[in-house]
C-alpha cells in the first residue's frame, strides 16, 4: 500500500503571495491532519480533517486554511505569506483520527 | 535539509549499546502516546506506540515504558545500529481530540 504523499516537495515564494500544499492519504484514510515544522517551534498541530470537515483546528491565524475532498485528498493554503512561514508542512494521515497517524515527506516551504 | 531544532539534546551511543530516550509529557489527560523517528530530509516514522491502560509495550528491538504517575514515557533501542541514528519524538493525545502534541525531540547519533 502506498504511503502518504504530498506535493509539491520543495516551494520558493516570496512574501505576500500565497501556496497550496497538497496532501494525498493511504487509501481507506479518511483522517487528515497537517502539521508544521520550525527549528524553533518544533512540530505544531494546524487542522485535521475528516470527512471532508474540520474537526480540529490548531492555534494558528486565519491565513492558514485547508480542506479535504470527497476522496480524503486534502490541501492547505496559506495566504499572505510572511517570512516566518518558512517550515516544513506535514501531512498525516490515518483511518480515524484515534488511531495511528502516519506521515508524509513533507513540502518544504521557503518564503523569501 | 534537516528540519528539526538545532539545539536538541543529544545521545551519542556506540554500535550494538542499548540507547534510552527519555520524554516528559504534560497532559495527565493523555491516554494515547507514539515514539516517531524522524530522519534528516523526511516525515516522522512511527516506531511505536502505547496506550495509556498499559505500562510496557515491546516491538523489534524497540521498548515503550509508560509511567503515568510521573508524566514520563521512554524510548528504549536495543543493540543501537548506525540506521537508528536521527531525531526521536514523543507525541500524546488526549481521549477524543485527533491532534498530536510533539516533545521537542532528541537526537540520536550512533557511532560505529
Amino acid at each position: 500500500k502506498a504511503g502518504v504523499t504530498q506535493t509539491p516537495r520543495y516551494l520558493i515564494k516570496t512574501r505576500g503571495q500565497q501556496v497550496t500544499l497538497s496532501c494525498s492519504p493511504i487509501s481507506g484514510h479518511r483522517s487528515v491532519s497537517w502539521y508544521q515544522q520550525t527549528p524553533g517551534q518544533g512540530l505544531q498541530f494546524l487542522f485535521e480533517y475528516f470527512s471532508e470537515t474540520q474537526r480540529n483546528k490548531g492555534n494558528f491565524p486565519g491565513r492558514f486554511s485547508g480542506r479535504q475532498f470527497s476522496n480524503s485528498r486534502s490541501e492547505m493554503n496559506v495566504s499572505t505569506l510572511e517570512l516566518g512561514d518558512s517550515a516544513l508542512y506535514l501531512c498525516a494521515s490515518s483511518l480515524d483520527g484515534t488511531d495511528t497517524q502516519y506521515f508524509g515527506p513533507g513540502t518544504r516551504l521557503t518564503v523569501l | 535539509g534537516e528540519s528539526v531544532g538545532l539545539h536538541l539534546p543529544t545521545l551519542s551511543v556506540q554500535e550494538g549499546d542499548n540507547s534510552i530516550i527519555n520524554c516528559a509529557y504534560s497532559n495527565s489527560a493523555s491516554d494515547y502516546f507514539i515514539w516517531y523517528k524522524q530522519e534528516s530530509g523526511k516525515g516522522p516514522q512511527f516506531i511505536i506506540d502505547i496506550r495509556s491502560n498499559m505500562d510496557k509495550r515491546q516491538g523489534q528491538r524497540v521498548t515503550v515504558l509508560l509511567n503515568k504517575t510521573v508524566k514520563h514515557l521512554s524510548l528504549q533501542i536495543a543493540a543501537t545500529q548506525p540506521g537508528d541514528s536521527a531525531v526521536y519524538f514523543c507525541a500524546e493525545r488526549n481521549t477524543g481530540f485527533q491532534k498530536l502534541v510533539f516533545g521537542t525531540g532528541t537526537r540520536l547519533l550512533v557511532s560505529p
